[in-house]
């Protein structure tokens, strides 16, 4: 069973320029967050997306945007790039289900982007 | 919103000894407290978790305690090993909802 799995694993991006980070799920998981993790601090929530639509929103600005797939899988772009926004982007899916199992995320082994 | 501290920053204990990592967080609603642990270059994995209604977990050496009232949880674990060092992450959340991570404890164990 795979786990969550993201590509690429690293990205190297110019000031001003686009990016689109993919994600998939982990089986039998439907849900699936984004995260932004700056060196040496913790991760900080994006989005998340349930059911195709965007279902929460962390206090980041219009130019992070996302999509979910049919299939579950999703995108995290990121426009306008600013040398600010070098960080790891974590993906992480959750499963429905009761209290202490729909809660549990499970994260993907990130995408380390750097803004020259 | 939710906000989550957590002390120490570092933490440098000797292979055998226990070690604690505290947390305190703002929102009364949150209801979840996930434990993460993160080695250098790998993915966040959860190791432990407890809800509010719950006031202590224990799983082998490692145990979480809440004190719902205070605010503040901690992640005690015990005969620490060298492999158990690696950055530390707590968290709140309200129903799975808004997570809220803390800043992470660097735990190194000296052999």
């Amino acid at each position: 069973d795979a786990g969550v799995t993201q590509s690429p694993t690293h990205l190297i991006k110019t000031r001003g320029q686009q990016v689109t980070l993919r994600c998939s799920p982990k089986s039998g998981h439907d849900t699936v967050s984004w995260y932004q993790q700056a060196l040496g601090q913790g991760p900080q929530f994006i989005f998340q997306y349930y059911e195709e639509e965007e279902r929460q929103r962390g206090n980041f600005p219009d130019r992070f945007s996302g999509h979910q797939f049919p299939n579950y899988s999703s995108e995290l772009n990121v426009n306008a790039l600013l040398l600010g926004d070098s960080a790891l982007y974590l993906c992480a899916s959750s499963q429905p289900g009761p209290p202490l199992v729909g809660e549990k995320l499970f994260f993907g082994s990130g995408t380390q982007l750097s803004v020259l | 919103g939710e906000n989550v501290e957590q002390h120490p920053s570092t933490l440098s204990v000797q292979e055998g000894d226990s070690a604690v990592i505290k947390c305190t967080y703002s929102d009364s609603a949150s209801n979840y407290f996930p434990w993460y642990k993160q080695e250098l270059g790998k993915r966040p994995q959860l190791i432990i978790d407890i809800r509010s209604n719950v006031g202590e977990k224990k799983d082998q050496r490692i145990a979480v305690t809440l004190n719902k009232t205070a605010k503040h949880f901690s992640l005690h674990i015990t005969e620490t090993q060298p492999e158990d060092s690696a950055v530390y992450f707590c968290a709140a959340s309200s129903y799975g909802q808004n997570f809220v991570f803390g800043p992470g404890t660097r735990l190194s164990v000296l052999p």
